[in-house]
This record gives structure tokens, sequence and C-alpha cells, in this order.
């Protein structure tokens, strides 16, 4: 059984362009999280919900925004899609903040 | 957590040989440090950790030291496998401990 997963896998779309991604995590988690990896593999945290409600956003653009409509689901929305929003995204939880976290296995954004 | 640097970018060593990667942090509040193993197409994977009331831990052939003092903290790799390449990351929690700062990774290559 898969701990966290994401979809899609891939997502192509052109600028200008709305999209979503979902999350799920069947572990009984209270937190969850969006990451970032840019095309040098850089991790950089976007947002962190614990029990639905918002706890981090990381000076990410408006055009971000997450949805959690349970404590399994973390969904994350992107409006008018940039060039430079071409990354890999990772959802991840864990059962606390601190704790260890555990990751999705990404969603592949590529923006034409 | 805060800024989390990590060294070497790149190392690449003979099967058999042992692999030592570094990181310091600049949070002394910081108190828990995981390492992530990244695969290719895949997403990080929670390989070991350490809390900062212990110096050491070991699960087989990796182990982390951590010296609190200096801020710093290491992953030994010891009979590395061509399996054990792939790209490891180092972590700390931000401020809030809702996050993890992540180093910009180390990519391994174990060649037989």
């Amino acid at each position: 059984d898969t701990a966290v997963s994401q979809t899609p896998k891939y997502l192509v779309t052109q600028m200008g362009n709305d999209k979503s991604i979902k999350c799920e995590q069947n572990l009984g988690h209270d937190t969850m999280y969006w990451y970032k990896q840019d095309s040098k593999k850089f991790l950089k945290i976007m947002f962190s919900y614990n029990n639905k409600e918002l706890i981090i956003n990381e000076t990410v653009p408006n055009r971000f925004s997450p949805k959690s409509p349970d404590k399994a689901h973390l969904n994350l929305h992107i409006n008018s899609l940039e060039l430079g929003d071409s990354a890999v995204y990772f959802c991840a939880s864990s059962q606390a903040g601190g704790d260890e976290q555990y990751f999705g296995p990404g969603t592949r954004l590529t923006v034409t | 957590g805060e800024n989390v640097e990590q060294h070497p970018s790149t190392l690449s060593v003979q099967e058999g040989d042992s692999a030592v990667i570094k990181c310091t942090y600049s949070d002394s509040a910081s108190n828990y440090f995981p390492w992530y193993k990244q695969e290719l197409g895949k997403g990080p994977q929670l390989i070991i950790d350490i809390r900062s009331n212990v110096g050491e831990k070991k699960d087989q052939r990796i182990a982390v030291t951590l010296n609190k003092t200096a801020k710093h903290f290491s992953l030994h790799i010891t009979e590395t496998q061509p399996e054990d390449s792939a790209v490891y990351f180092c972590a700390a929690p931000i401020s809030s401990g809702y996050a993890l700062n992540f180093g910009k990774g180390t990519s391994l290559l174990v060649t037989p």
C-alpha cells in the first residue's frame, strides 16, 4: 500500500493554464507538506498544514493555493501557470511538526 | 535549521569503499537531523535520522554522527554497493518545526 500518493505523476501544460495536483496519505498523519524541487534538485518548502490548518506559507506566489479537505488530503492548485513553475512537486506527511516526514513520488510539472 | 550547507556536491567511490557526506546548520536550537536518499525519478526516502540528545546512530551500513557544539552532522556509508548510487540530502527543521530546510544534495556514484 502506498503511504503518500500523488496524482498525476506527469503534467504538461501551457502557460496561462490552471492545474491541480492531488495528494493523499494513508498513514494517519496530522501534518502534510508541499515541497518544490527545481532543476538543480534543490528542495524547498512551499506550504505545511496541520490538522487542515495552514501553518507555513513560504513566500509562494498567490497563484499557488493549497487546500486540505481533510487530514488525509492536501491538494495544490496553481493558477496562470508560468514557465518558472516547471519543477517536481513533492507532497509529504508526518505525524506532527518535527517528526519524520515521508514523501510521495512527486509530480513533474512542465509548462510550455 | 534555517541554513543547511552540504558537502561535497558530488562523490565517486569504488564499490566496497566508505562514503562520507557532511552538513552544517546555523540554528543552534535545531534538534532533529534526517538524511534522505533520492533515486532517479522517485521521491526522497528517509534512510536515517538523529536527534540532538545522541551523538551517533547506526543502522547496518549507514551511520550518522552529530556534533552540536560545531553544528555539523555527517552521514557515513560503509561497504558501499552500486545500489547506493543516488542523491543524498541532509536536512534540519525550520524554526517552527513544521518544515525541513534541505542541503543542496550530494550525488553519490558507486562504481563496481
